[in-house]
């Protein structure tokens, strides 16, 4: 398997613009991670999806934060309007659902965001 | 509310020598608690990963301990080389989600 897929790598864009991150998971993996990390507050957890369903989005900052899972091999997060305040690092993960104490998560490498 | 805490938030030094990394979490709660391994510009590579009832793991030069009790790990790394150099997390789960320390940034220079 190739791993966890995420596209763009690198995204700059304008404060104000409607931004797009993608995240492919690995087959058969039930769960689904969206992170963020910065300098200052480290790797957030924003939200995770099981079966393709939202199931704690409780991370996600604001209301111009959104994600969606049409179908298990994709996922979008996206930012609308984007802030300077959002340039990160924001990774995908995802894992087996078989057991919360043995099985670990796998990490996309990420895509950096900045917003000038 | 868990928090993941590490120390050093640095460490730099030379090749071969013994490391000891350290974590602390607020709640003992867990089901494990987990390494990784991030190079900088990608993603994290799950080092060693310690179930709640577990005491230890070992792979190759590395070793991680657990004592819920006081919430504490340590990630033991023996012989250092320059490939080791990048930083190193621990996270805990609890409940359904994995909690991140801050990591620690480890350079080791021939």
């Amino acid at each position: 398997d190739a791993g966890v897929i995420q596209s763009p790598r690198h995204e700059v864009t304008e404060m104000g613009q409607e931004v797009t991150l993608r995240c492919k998971p690995i087959s058969g993996h039930d769960y689904l991670f969206w992170y963020r990390q910065t300098m200052m507050r480290g790797l957030e957890l924003l939200i995770y999806f099981n079966n393709n369903v939202p199931i704690d989005d409780s991370g996600m900052p604001e209301d111009r934060f959104s994600a969606k899972m049409p179908n298990a091999s994709f996922s979008t997060l996206k930012i609308q309007p984007s802030e300077p305040r959002d340039s990160a690092v924001y990774f995908c993960a995802s894992r087996p659902a078989v057991n919360w104490g043995t099985d670990t998560q796998y990490f996309g490498p990420g895509t950096r965001l900045t917003v000038l | 509310k868990q928090e993941v805490t590490q120390i050093p938030a640095a460490l730099s030094v030379p090749e071969g020598e013994n490391l000891v990394l350290n974590c602390s979490f607020t709640d003992s709660a867990i089901y494990n608690l987990q390494w990784f391994r991030q190079d900088p510009g990608k993603g994290l590579t799950s080092l060693l990963l310690i179930q709640s009832s577990q005491r230890e793991q070992t792979s190759g030069r590395l070793n991680a301990s657990l004592d819920k009790s006081s919430g504490r790990s340590t990630l033991y790394i023996a012989a250092s080389q320059p490939g080791d150099s990048a930083t190193y997390l621990c996270a805990v789960v609890n409940t359904d989600k994995l909690i991140f320390g801050t990591g620690t940034r480890l350079q080791v220079f021939p």
